[in-house]
């Protein structure tokens, strides 16, 4: 199957900082990208959708300002948690799907957020 | 709203035994129905799928029937293995409506040999 990368795998930061989380397709053009957040032991929470070259749709309750999403090309969407706190401190999925009715859905590999 | 309902974990199974994590869905109208594999620190890998009612999605000595009558699209494996440790998701997508997929809470499968 096609292959999404997420960089990093792991992250620790200071309170207060703020850290970017890459998402890229390496083989496909990903026209919409998702990003997720999974507690231990729990689901994975979608928190926004975002389709290239336009604004991220959020989910209720996700705080858009805190969570900003780029997706600038069809091949890369960040997400950059700003001013971090310790309750931010998480598992972060992003999925990447090509257009086309029917087309699968691909995750990263994650990336382990722990703010201190 | 659409969701998804599994069953509660954590299934510890020994080796070579049956397994069926449950999974049912509330949706208006008619989801892509998926099941998801994520192994420990990873993301997650489609385990199979199934696009229609009736439809019987397969990969891996895994297998899930798509029943509308039911709402359900319950996981089976007919022998597990110590590598099937794993959790499992089960998820409804509308390709119509975004391509959101909506997860189950996850089933913990834990296999011991």
């Amino acid at each position: 199957g096609a292959v999404v990368s997420q960089h990093p795998s792991r992250v620790i930061c200071k309170s207060g900082t703020s850290v970017k989380i890459e998402c890229r397709s390496l083989d496909f053009q990903a026209t919409t990208m998702f990003w997720y957040r999974q507690f231990p032991k729990k689901s994975l929470m979608l928190m926004a959708t975002s389709n290239e070259g336009s604004k991220a749709t959020y989910e209720q309750g996700v705080e858009k300002d805190k969570f900003l999403i780029n997706h600038a090309s069809l091949t890369l969407s960040t997400l950059t948690v700003t001013s971090a706190h310790p309750e931010d401190s998480s598992f972060y999925i992003c999925s990447a799907r090509e257009r086309g009715y029917g087309s699968e859905a691909f995750f990263g590999q994650g990336t382990r957020l722990t703010v201190v | 709203g659409n969701s998804v309902t599994q069953m509660e974990g954590p299934v510890t199974l020994s080796e070579e035994a049956f397994l069926t994590i449950n999974c049912t869905y509330t949706a208006t109208g008619y989801p892509s129905l998926f099941w998801y594999v994520q192994y420990p620190g990873e993301g997650l890998q489609l385990l199979l799928k199934a696009t229609k009612a009736d439809d019987k999605g397969s990969n891996k000595g895994f297998e899930a029937t798509y029943r509308k009558e039911t709402t359900s699209f319950h996981l089976e494996k007919g022998s597990v293995q110590v590598s099937d440790s794993a959790v499992y998701f089960c998820a409804l997508l509308f390709y119509n409506q975004g391509g959101k997929l909506i997860f189950g809470q996850g089933t913990e499968l834990s296999v011991k040999p």
